[in-house]
């Protein structure tokens, strides 16, 4: 079975902190990809990566960075974290070769921005 | 997370009883569709995919249909089961290696 595996679950932090969320997975997938989800919104797109140091911005990459210098490590930064970002953090992946192909999600890490 | 389910849209169904989850997706270029299940506290987990040149698929005790020409899909639930109860995501896919995801439904499986 396919592992995606978040480094935290629960996440305390104060404005204007420096975050990491660090995401893992364990079956070489190509495609790797940060989603928030809140309530009523559903789940939206951060950044996703289709290779090693590559990156792409999706829907909402305003104060957000990423980092993927291993095939296996995808990491999420807030640069200066705002109380506006405190939401569910999803990462997932998948195998790539064309299209974006179905999506295995990590069990999420909840930030909360004091 | 354990909010997730708040302002969505409820589907209540009788245990024992068949559930029908509807999404109207949005873009008619997208070529490859998901459903994703998400229970309390965990993240999303795959049920079933189709793509466009198909009108329906079938898992276990799943079925997806899709209907191009409105661009409507569903997902059937045959025999619902309490671990039925979830979260439910549409996502759409058009071929730039993303998927777009709705803002769900929530089923609750009353026993």
């Amino acid at each position: 079975d396919v592992k995606v595996t978040q480094s935290s679950r629960y996440l305390v932090k104060r404005t204007g902190e420096k975050v990491f969320l660090e995401c893992v997975q364990d079956m070489d997938h190509e495609n790797m990809f940060w989603y928030r989800q809140d309530p009523g919104l559903g789940l939206r797109l951060i950044y996703f990566s289709y290779d090693v140091k590559m990156k792409e911005k999706g829907d909402i990459p305003e104060g957000y960075s990423v980092s993927r210098e291993k095939k296996e490590r995808f990491s999420l930064i807030l640069e200066s974290a705002s109380t506006n970002q405190t939401s569910m953090y999803l990462c997932a992946s998948s195998l790539g070769g064309g299209g974006v192909g179905k999506l295995f999600f990590g069990s999420g890490t909840q930030l909360s921005v004091l | 997370g354990e909010s997730v389910g708040l302002h969505l849209p409820t589907l209540s169904v009788q245990e024992g009883d068949n559930s029908i989850i509807n999404c109207a997706y949005s873009n008619s270029a997208s070529d490859y569709f998901i459903w994703y299940k998400q229970e309390s506290g965990k993240g999303p987990q795959f049920i079933i995919d189709i793509r466009s040149n198909m009108d329906k698929r079938q898992g276990q005790r799943v079925t997806v249909l899709l209907n191009k020409t409105v661009k409507h899909l569903s997902l059937q639930i045959a025999a619902t089961q309490p671990g039925d109860s979830a979260v439910y995501f549409c996502a759409e896919s058009f071929g730039n290696n993303r998927l777009a995801f709705g803002k769900g439904n929530q089923v609750v499986v009353i026993p």
